[in-house]
């Protein structure tokens, strides 16, 4: 019931494209939805965050869309490009003393030119 | 620069040994919590602090130690290690003890254990 499960697992996009990645989870106590872009060899960047009182956030180019009764969430990046491949993860989390991020397995995009 | 300084940045180390990770959390944030990162297991929770005190415990090893000083640094202490201990550790910090809010990540220490 803790778990995040995000897919696809990778993902291969055309230059201007639009990226998609989906992540759903069980806990329904979950009220933080934050996705992260981690390159290689850097720590994972808060790119944006959603909580479940909305059903869409964006930012830019990258928009979060939030399912509550079906209890998935999505990242969709629009006019991908190069310099967003990267690996996303998505994450959940609650309040409360024991909440902590549970993280999704993760997504590595690859935006050719 | 997410604010969150972790040192050192590479570790290569023996089976047996005992190593110390150090986190410095942004300014004015109260929370730090410690994050296990490999290929197989993905972004794994192991501990959070909260202004000096332990909050929260995920699969941290008993191997495996932290604290938080009256600094707000925090240290990560492994001991006893073995060769599935390398990996990515990274720490995070955020204003509040709760993991629902903004969170941030240093850039990871990469232990390898040889």
């Amino acid at each position: 019931q803790q778990q995040v499960k995000q897919s696809p697992q990778s993902l291969i996009v055309q230059k201007g494209g639009i990226s998609i990645i989906n992540c759903a989870y069980e806990n329904t106590a979950f009220d933080y939805f934050p996705w992260y872009q981690q390159f290689p060899g850097k720590g994972p960047a808060l790119l944006i965050a959603i909580r479940p009182d909305v059903s869409e956030k964006k930012e830019g180019r990258f928009t979060i869309s939030f399912n509550k009764s079906a209890k998935q969430f999505s990242l969709h990046i629009m006019d991908s490009q190069p310099g967003d491949s990267a690996t996303y993860f998505c994450a959940a989390s609650s309040g409360g003393s024991q909440g902590n991020l549970i993280f999704g397995k993760g997504t590595k995009l690859s935006v050719k030119p | 620069d997410s604010g969150v300084t972790q040192t050192p940045k590479h570790l290569i180390t023996a089976t047996g040994q005992r190593v110390t990770l150090r986190c410095s959390p942004r300014s004015g944030d109260l929370s730090v919590y410690w994050y296990q990162q490999s290929l197989d297991q993905g972004l794994q929770f192991l501990i959070q602090y909260y202004n000096g005190e332990e909050r929260a415990k995920g699969n941290i090893l008993e191997r495996f130690s932290a604290q938080q000083f009256p600094d707000l640094h925090s240290e990560l202490n492994l001991s006893s290690l073995e060769l599935g201990d390398s990996a990515l550790y990274f720490c995070a910090s955020s204003r509040s003890g709760q993991m629902n809010t903004e969170a941030f990540f240093g850039q990871g220490t990469r232990l390898t254990v040889v």
